[in-house]
């Protein structure tokens, strides 16, 4: 079974910094692309960054980018999301998803809370 | 970049069918898109990728209910048989090798 289990969020005050991560099991990690998708509050699904099989490659939505940095560790299983200068509107769950050789997204996580708040 | 557009809101009543639609922009009429089902306070749920031809191909576990169909820049999910679980926020989503992008989702509500 495919799972997705992401952490590290909470409660951080604007301009600081915060580590996501995301153990995957249940599949061969290193064969797939991995994103971060976010949600703020009562809002849709936006997406973050993804990255491709060995770390290589990476894309950002333009209005993140230089702020996050998303990275991999396929001995370990594990995506991450290093967000920095994080604001109030980086306030959102976010999650952990899987892209299939179609290229959408085919597993989700069941999310991280983030909170930037003095 | 692809941009895909959904009716903000649908409603349909218990044991009906109910079409939910996501347009493409013209630039991109022939994307494959996928379909991802929110119900409220919970993760998104993977439900089918459709692609311009209007075949498509449903995640594990998705019920018989739910198919997919396309007409032009139109991609449907249609949900028959309504039940109250169905009732949830539906996503489409369209991808570039660079990029992925999600409509502003429809919230689903059956009476």
């Amino acid at each position: 079974e495919v799972q997705l289990v992401e952490s590290g969020g909470g409660l951080v005050q604007p301009g600081g910094s915060l580590r996501l991560s995301c153990a995957a099991s249940g599949f061969t990690f290193s064969t797939y692309w991995m994103n971060w998708v976010r949600q703020a509050p009562g809002k849709g699904l936006e997406w973050v960054a993804h990255i491709n099989r060995d770390g290589s490659e990476n894309y950002y939505v333009d209005s993140l980018k230089g702020r996050f940095t998303i990275s991999r560790d396929n001995a370990k299983n594990s995506l991450y999301l290093h967000m920095n200068s994080l604001r109030a509107e980086d306030t959102a769950v976010y999650y952990c998803a899987r892209t299939p050789a179609f290229g959408g997204i085919d597993y989700w996580g069941q999310g991280t809370l983030v909170t930037v708040s003095s | 970049q692809p941009v895909v557009t959904q009716s903000s809101s649908a409603s349909a009543s218990l044991g009906s069918s109910v079409k939910l639609t996501c347009t493409l922009d013209s630039g991109h009429s022939s994307y494959i898109i996928a379909w991802h089902q929110q119900p409220p306070g919970k993760a998104p749920r993977y439900l089918m990728k459709l692609e311009g031809s209007g075949s498509y191909s449903k995640g594990s576990g998705v019920p018989d209910r739910f198919s997919g169909s396309s007409s032009g820049t139109d991609r449907y999910l249609t949900i028959s048989n309504l039940q109250f679980e169905d009732e949830a926020d539906y996503y489409c989503q369209t991808w570039e090798s660079n990029t992925r992008v999600f409509g502003g989702g429809t919230k689903l509500t059956v009476l």
